[in-house]
């Protein structure tokens, strides 16, 4: 079975403009989350889907943004770039069966902004 | 709020040696998981083992085992016949249970273990 896969592996952006990330969970995996990973602030939750709908979002402001589709494909968006904005964006997909919920990550994309 | 906390920025051991990763967690929960997670320096994070909280069973994976204390808020991990291959960032994260649908994990700082051939 295929992993979680995230598009793209890396990015190179200015301050101000936008970007958009993609991630494909494991198939039959319902639920999508996102995390943000720096050298300074370590790891953090973003947000999290499930069918479709935001279950929870982490302490980011509005620039960040997300969703879901019905083939449980995710996408995040972050508008009006910041230098502060550079990580590693992490996606993690479990099956959301209850209380069996461990979540598995794909390879991550590098984001640096400029 | 929970908190994961790891003590050891940084440890470093010979090939084959056992080696012991130290985290401890603050939480009112009492139906949770625990997790470790490694991430090589390809920054693919990689489950290596889960706990759940309700289990008194220490959980194993192979090589991989952890040591469980409930009450002291206590989750370490230990790695036997380390290889060259283990080293990496391992972190340690907590995620509430529970049906209130708030699955995200709130990770550790991470210990960077280097295993010296």
């Amino acid at each position: 079975k295929a992993g979680v896969t995230q598009t793209p592996r890396y990015l190179i952006k200015t301050r101000g403009q936008q970007v958009t990330l993609s991630c494909s969970p494991i198939s039959g995996h319902r639920s999508v989350s996102w995390y943000q990973q720096t050298p300074g602030q370590g790891l953090q939750f973003l947000f999290e889907y499930f069918s479709e709908t935001q279950r929870n979002k982490g302490n980011f402001p509005g620039r960040f943004s997300g969703r879901q589709f019905s083939n449980s494909r995710s996408e995040m968006n972050v508008s009006t770039l910041e230098l502060g904005d550079s990580a590693l964006y992490l996606c993690a997909s479990s099956l959301d069966l209850g209380q069996v919920n461990t979540q598995y990550f794909g390879p991550g994309t590098r984001l640096t902004v400029l | 709020a929970q908190t994961v906390t790891q003590s050891q920025p940084e440890m470093s051991v010979q090939e084959a040696e056992t080696v012991t990763l130290s985290c401890t967690y603050d939480t009112s929960e009492n139906n949770y998981y625990l997790f470790w997670y490694k991430q090589p320096p390809s920054r693919q994070m990689i489950l290596v083992i889960r706990q759940e909280a309700y289990k008194q069973q220490n959980a194993t994976e192979n090589r991989f085992s952890v040591n469980f204390q409930k009450a002291a808020k206590s989750f370490s991990l230990k790695i036997s016949d380390s290889q060259l291959g283990d080293t990496a960032m391992y972190f340690c994260a907590f995620m509430k249970g529970g049906g209130d649908s708030n699955y995200q994990l709130i990770w550790g700082a991470g210990t960077k273990l280097i295993i010296k051939p």
